[in-house]
C-alpha cells in the first residue's frame, strides 16, 4: 500500500526536551512538507523539502528542525526552543509542482 | 494574514439535504483550489479540486463552484450523508518556491440522521 506513515500517533514532551516526529512515504514523491494545526486554525507550514538534502523554512520554522537524507523520510524535531509545541502535526508529500498533497494521519504532541 | 478564509466554523444539515460550504480568498493570483475532508485524529484527505479556468467541477455527490470575480468558492454535497460529517478545508497552492498549500480554518459539517 502506498502512503505516508507518521509515528508516533501521540507524543509527550517534557520541559527542555527535544522530540522527533517521523514521516515516511513510499509514494516516490519528491516534495515533502510539515504543517502544524492548532484548534480553530488552518494548517500552517513549518518546513518543506523539494529534493533530497535540501529543505527550506516555512512560515513558522522557529523552534523546529528537519533533515532530508533520504527521499522517503522527512523527520521533524521539535526542540526545547519551541515554547508552545502542543499541536497536531501533519506531514504531506506531493509530486514536484503538482497541486494535490497527500497527508499522513498526524502526530498529536502534548507537553507534560 | 489569512489568504484563504472559511467564515463558518460549523454547519448542521439533515441527512438527504444539501450541504453548502463556503470559502473566500484574497489573492487573485491563486489559479487552483482544493477541498480536503478531515476526520478527527486523521490527516486531511483530498476530496475535489477546481482550476481557475473553470467555474464548476462535479464528482458524484460533490460539486465545487468558483466565482472569480467575487473571489469565492463553494462546495455542495447532495444528498448529504451521516458519513460526510467531518471538517472540510479549502486550500490553494502558493505558487512560490515552497508550493505549499494555504488552508482555510475549516468548517465542521454535521449531518443529522
Amino acid at each position: 500500500d502506498g502512503g505516508i506513515t507518521q509515528s508516533p500517533k501521540y507524543l509527550f514532551r517534557k520541559e527542555g526536551q527535544n522530540v522527533t516526529l517521523s514521516c515516511e512515504q513510499n509514494l516516490n514523491h519528491d516534495a515533502m512538507y510539515w504543517y502544524r494545526q492548532d484548534p480553530g486554525q488552518g494548517l500552517r507550514l513549518i518546513y518543506y523539502s523539494q529534493i533530497v538534502n535540501d529543505f527550506q523554512k516555512g512560515d513558522i520554522a522557529e523552534g523546529y528542525s528537519v533533515s532530508r537524507e533520504k527521499k522517503e523520510s522527512f523527520p521533524l524535531t521539535v526542540t526545547s526552543a519551541q515554547k508552545n509545541p502542543t499541536a497536531f502535526y501533519l506531514c504531506a508529500s506531493s509530486i514536484g509542482s503538482q497541486n494535490i498533497q497527500y497527508f499522513g494521519a498526524g502526530t498529536r504532541l502534548s507537553v507534560l | 494574514d489569512q489568504q484563504v478564509k472559511q467564515n463558518s466554523p460549523s454547519l448542521s444539515v439533515q441527512e438527504g439535504r444539501i450541504s453548502i460550504l463556503n470559502c473566500d480568498y484574497t489573492n487573485s493570483m491563486f489559479d487552483y483550489f482544493l477541498w480536503y475532508k478531515k476526520y478527527p485524529a486523521e490527516g486531511p484527505t483530498f476530496l475535489i479540486s477546481i482550476s481557475s479556468i473553470k467555474d464548476k467541477n462535479e464528482d458524484g455527490r460533490f460539486t465545487v463552484f468558483l466565482n472569480k470575480s467575487a473571489k469565492h468558492l463553494s462546495l455542495h454535497i447532495v444528498p448529504s450523508q451521516p458519513g460526510d460529517s467531518a471538517v472540510y478545508f479549502c486550500a490553494a497552492p502558493s505558487r512560490t518556491g515552497a508550493n505549499n498549500l494555504f488552508f482555510g480554518t475549516g468548517t465542521r459539517l454535521t449531518v443529522i440522521p
